[in-house]
């Protein structure tokens, strides 16, 4: 059964600094791995989507990479903003779970100002 | 387009009461799923929807049900609430489950708490 754990739980970072937020996954038979953004009391997000095929995305400070051999992907902001503070998820889609997204239980990060 | 819509934002119930949430989408998605979202658990998939008139189990599907009876909506019902079942509910749809498929795209969450 597919598995995925997002490291740290928690992340706080003073405004302006580059960070990684970490996503693992225990079956590399994945059709492709996204990463969501959630704000207090809110929906989902959509950030990126990597497809199986590919090795990374990028939306303006937001870059995700994905390495399916060694089950990991991993979210790199530049530059943090305050603005950037919420719950960062990770869901990989396999077809072991009839195809449905898998979710980690999320990174929470705090940008202070 | 308002995109996934969830109705209501927040519901109070007692044990033993039933009620129907209802999601909406106006992208002509063919796909529709529910969650749920509990501390330290994540998100769960209830039972989704492959479309209209089609509805499967997911993770999680004891104590609900589902109905798709037109592509735009998707409701999901509880016949007999426990505490158990005090949680955060997400609908979502997508425009397929293709190898490459496009994301899902979620509504802004039912609260409801059981009591």
């Amino acid at each position: 059964k597919q598995e995925v754990t997002q490291i740290p739980a928690a992340l706080s970072v003073p405004e302006g600094e580059n960070l990684v937020l970490n996503c693992s996954f225990t079956d590399s038979a994945i059709y492709n791995l996204q990463w969501f953004r959630q704000d207090p009391g809110k929906g989902l997000t959509s950030l990126l989507l990597i497809q199986s095929s590919q090795r990374e995305q990028t939306s303006g400070r937001l870059n995700a990479s994905l390495d399916k051999s060694s089950g990991r992907s991993t979210l790199y902001i530049a530059a943090s903003q305050p603005g950037d503070s919420a719950t960062y998820l990770c869901a990989v889609k396999d077809g072991g779970s009839q195809g449905n997204l898998i979710f980690g239980k999320g990174t929470k990060l705090s940008v202070k100002p | 387009n308002a995109g996934v819509t969830q109705t209501p934002k927040f519901r109070v119930l007692k044990t033993g009461q039933s009620m129907t949430l209802l999601c909406a989408q106006d992208m002509n998605h063919e796909y529709m799923y529910w969650y749920r979202q509990d501390p330290g658990m994540g998100l769960r998939l209830i039972h989704y929807s492959v479309g209209e008139g089609t509805t499967a189990k997911g993770e999680v599907p004891d104590g609900y049900n589902v109905s798709r009876l037109k592509k735009q909506n998707f409701l999901l019902g509880l016949e007999s609430a426990a505490p158990s079942q005090t949680s955060v509910y997400f609908c979502a749809s997508s425009p397929n489950t293709g190898v490459f498929e496009e994301t899902q795209y979620f509504g802004p969450g039912t609260r409801l708490l059981v009591l």
